[in-house]
This record gives C-alpha cells, structure tokens and sequence, in this order.
C-alpha cells in the first residue's frame, strides 16, 4: 500500500522566517512528486518533481527531490501571511494512475504579522 | 479560478440519507477525479470516470457511486450516509486520452462541505 508521511502536522511562524516542510513516499512505480497549496478549498499546484537533486523554484518557493532516500521538501523563505495554507505532497504513479493521486496528511503553515 | 465547478457549496444531511454532489467539468476535460478529505487529512482518492466509465477506485465501500455524463460532466452519489461520511468532497478534471499524462494538468474545484448529523 502506498504511504506518504509530511512533517510537521502545523507549523506557526512569523512574516520573514523561512520553513521548510518534509515529504516522505513509499509508492510503486513511482514516476513524479507533486506539491499543492490548499488555501480554503482547491488545492492549486506548486510543483512536479522528477529528478532527483534538480531543485525547482518559483518566486520564494522552491522544492527538490531525493529519490533515493524517498523524500522531498519544500522551502519557502522570507515567509509571508498570504502563505498561510496547507501544503500537500503526493507522490504520482503516471500511466493508468493518472489522477488517482495519494496525498499525505497534509502540513498547515500559519504564518502571522 | 480553474475553471471546475462544483454544486452545492455546502450541505447537511442526517444519518441515512443520500446525497448528490454535482462537478463540472473543465472546457476539454473528459476526466473527472473524486475526492474525500476529512478534517485534519489530505484528500482520499474516491473514483475517478474517463469518457462516461468508472476508470479505477479507492478503498470506499459500493455505497459511493458515480456517474459521468456526455458533457463530461459528474456525480457523486452517496447512499446510507455515515457520521463518517462529514468532510469536504472534492473533484479534479484534466484531459485524459489513455495514454501517460501528467497530473501537472489536474484541475481541482473548491469542494461541497458535507455535514451529516
């Protein structure tokens, strides 16, 4: 069965600090990781991982894979209240799997003034 | 905004009951994801439908069915509803033909909130 394990469970900081959020996976065939942030309802995509050690960026977001000791991690730096979300991580399987994802629990960032 | 739309927004029901949520589709988009997320959890992939066909299910009892429609569109239906059964219900579209296709093109709507008493 696949597992996927985030950490922390909820993180509280303040506006500048910089996080950084961990996703462990255990997937058959594994083929991608991917982040989401949920703020209210839709989880909206982040990033999609495939290589391992190849660091993705987008503004202050930026997220990197180990493929061979099954994580990644997601580093969000000069921290600000509108990140405040909860950030998913969900390894993908492709092919037949195709949106049938598996998403781990979840970690909620709380970032005040 | 991605462009799916679910119906309703929210919605409370007691024990035993059935319920419908409705999804709409993206333009394109002729494969519909389910999802179940409880509170404090990520979302739990329910059954997804390509081209009107169940297309793979998770582990939830027969007792949550579906349907997709010619527009591409769907339901969820839920029979005998449990307290368990209270979370926020999700769908995603993306443009599925069978062959490998990234979830980078997973589109998700902002849920209908189920309540049951």
């Amino acid at each position: 069965e696949d597992k996927v394990v985030q950490s922390p469970l909820s993180l509280v900081v303040h506006e500048g600090d910089t996080v950084t959020l961990n996703c462990s996976y255990e997937v058959t065939n594994f083929r991608s990781l991917l982040w989401y942030k949920q703020e209210k309802k839709a989880p909206t995509f982040l990033f999609m991982l495939t290589s391992s050690g190849i660091e993705k960026k987008s503004g202050r977001l930026s997220s990197i894979l180990d493929k061979k000791e099954l994580f990644s991690i997601l580093n969000i730096t000069a921290t600000q209240t509108g990140d405040s979300a909860i950030y998913l991580c969900a390894p993908d399987a492709g092919g037949t799997s195709y949106g049938k994802l598996t998403f781990g629990q979840g970690t909620i960032l709380t970032v005040h003034p | 905004e991605t462009g799916v739309t679910q119906s309703p927004t929210h919605l409370i029901k007691t024990r035993g009951q059935q319920v419908t949520l409705r999804c709409s589709s993206q333009s394109g988009h002729n494969t519909v994801s389910w999802y179940q997320q409880a509170l404090g959890q990520g979302p739990q992939f329910i059954f997804q439908y390509y081209r009107e066909e169940e297309n793979g299910r998770g582990n939830f009892p027969p007792r949550f069915s579906g349907l997709q429609f010619p527009n591409y569109s769907s339901e969820l239906n839920v029979n005998a509803l449990e307290l368990d059964d209270s979370a926020l219900y999700l769908c995603a579209s993306s443009r599925g033909t069978g062959a490998p296709v990234t979830n980078e093109k997973l589109f998700f709507g902002s849920g209908t909130q189920l309540s049951v008493l």
